[in-house]
């Protein structure tokens, strides 16, 4: 198994230019989520989907749209990059959406926005 | 509102000693605690969790974890620290009115001195 995967693993976009940061796992879990890792700050969350066809919103969702077409893969688009958004981003998953279980992460990617 | 806190940014022990990182939470509902370890330039990966039942909670690598249901803390312990343990340690609660949300503390730098 390759667990999570995350690309690109580094980014640099310019103010107002749009991208997708992919995610994929092959555990065929059902919850997949984003998460941002700002200095200080730990993790917060998002998006999230408990499985395909359904997403929702975290702490943070603005400025990041989901989907979810398949149960492997959840992308994250930016649809107009802004400073702010510079980050270190983390998809994760886990098995089921109870309350029992962990999170598997994704090595993350660090974007910067000028 | 649920939070998570991390009240140390940093935490330096001599290696052989032992070492505490603490957590303090707030959620409505049972608490479901989580610690996750980040090495650098990598993705989270998990420690030990807090379901229900006994208060001391025995994970990966050594490491354990008390819960402390009226001080509402869910301290990480481990009685020998290695220099291997050095890294960015973070606690986690999950939503009690929401599953399938998770709040993360700011993260705790462990630094184990030989």
């Amino acid at each position: 198994n390759a667990g999570v995967t995350q690309t690109p693993k580094f980014q640099v976009l310019k103010t107002g230019q749009s991208m997708t940061l992919q995610c994929a796992q092959d555990m065929n879990h059902e919850y997949m989520s984003w998460y941002r890792q700002d200095p200080g700050m730990g993790l917060r969350l998002i998006h999230y989907s408990v499985g395909a066809g359904i997403t929702d919103q975290g702490e943070v969702p603005n400025g990041y749209n989901v989907s979810r077409s398949t149960t492997e893969d959840f992308p994250l688009r930016l649809l107009s990059a802004a400073p702010s958004q510079t980050s270190v981003y983390f998809c994760a998953s886990s098995p089921w959406t109870g309350p029992y279980y962990e999170q598997y992460f994704g090595p993350g990617t660090r974007l910067t926005v000028t | 509102a649920q939070s998570v806190a991390q009240p140390e940014d940093q935490v330096n022990v001599a290696e052989g000693n032992p070492l505490t990182v603490k957590c303090t939470y707030s959620v409505s509902g049972n608490p479901y605690l989580f610690w996750y370890v980040q090495y650098p330039n990598r993705g989270l990966q998990f420690l030990l969790k807090y379901i229900t039942g006994d208060n001391l909670v025995k994970g990966s690598y050594g490491f354990e974890a008390e819960f402390n249901k009226s001080q509402t803390s869910f301290h990480l312990k481990k009685p020998s620290a290695l220099v291997s343990d050095s890294a960015l340690y973070f606690c986690a609660v999950r939503d009690g009115n929401n599953f399938n949300k998770f709040y993360f503390g700011s993260g705790t730098k462990l630094n184990v001195k030989p």
